[in-house]
């Protein structure tokens, strides 16, 4: 069974710092994606990783994949407080199309 | 264009009773799937759809839980003989099946409560 954890599950923070999140997965899988929810609002799709090594980014998000270590991490750079959201990263199950998902990530950036 | 849409929003119903709920999906979109998302928790999957037959329904908790896509666009979700444990915001989503780069669109959700 495919389980993926995520870590921290709560994060605090201030305006202008730096910080990563975690997404162990448990079994080998072809691709990741990460999303933003808003509080009350649906998800928002931010990456899809689909190999070793790969990298995005998007403002000040940058989201990489490590299929070896099973990892991969969401930084966040110089983070303001519109950053504040849930985070859930997701894991297809081999050869799938079907997501496993993360219990996320609540992000709270104070200025 | 438009997103994928869900109707109700919002749904209260008494335990026993029966329930159904909409998904309208991105047009063109052929695959489609359901979620279930209960507070504090990621989106726990139920079913996907690949026009229009189920093509994994693994995720459905029990026979009480039945979908159908006829026309391979709008779904509909359908809980017979609620339960208070049933309360949560159930997701849709779609996507365009087999393109690698594909993600899912959700859908806004409905708040399904159980009373």
């Amino acid at each position: 069974e495919l389980k993926v954890e995520q870590n921290p599950l709560f994060l605090s923070m201030q305006e202008g710092k730096n910080y990563t999140i975690y997404c162990n997965y448990s079994t080998t899988s072809d691709r990741l994606y990460w999303y933003r929810q808003d509080p009350g609002k649906s998800l928002e799709s931010l990456f899809v990783l689909l190999s070793n090594g790969a990298v995005k980014q998007e403002g000040r998000l940058m989201a990489s994949l490590d299929t070896k270590a099973r990892l991969s991490t969401l930084h966040i750079t110089a983070a303001v407080h519109d950053l504040s959201a849930t985070y859930f990263c997701a894991v297809d199950k081999g050869g799938s199309y079907i997501p496993t998902f993360g219990r996320g990530t609540s992000l709270i950036v104070h200025p | 264009g438009a997103g994928v849409s869900q109707t109700p929003s919002n749904k209260v119903t008494e335990k026993g009773k029966y329930v159904e709920l909409r998904c309208d999906p991105i047009s063109g979109h052929t695959a489609l799937y359901w979620y279930r998302q209960s507070l504090g928790q990621g989106p726990e999957f139920l079913i996907y759809f690949q026009g229009t037959g189920a093509a994994d329904d693994s995720g459905l908790p029990n026979d009480r839980f039945f979908a159908v896509r006829p026309e391979g666009s709008v779904s509909t979700l359908k809980i017979q003989r609620t339960e208070r444990g049933d309360s949560a915001v159930y997701l849709c989503a779609s996507s365009s099946y087999g393109q690698d780069e594909e993600t899912q669109y959700f859908g806004p959700g409905t708040r399904l409560l159980v009373l």
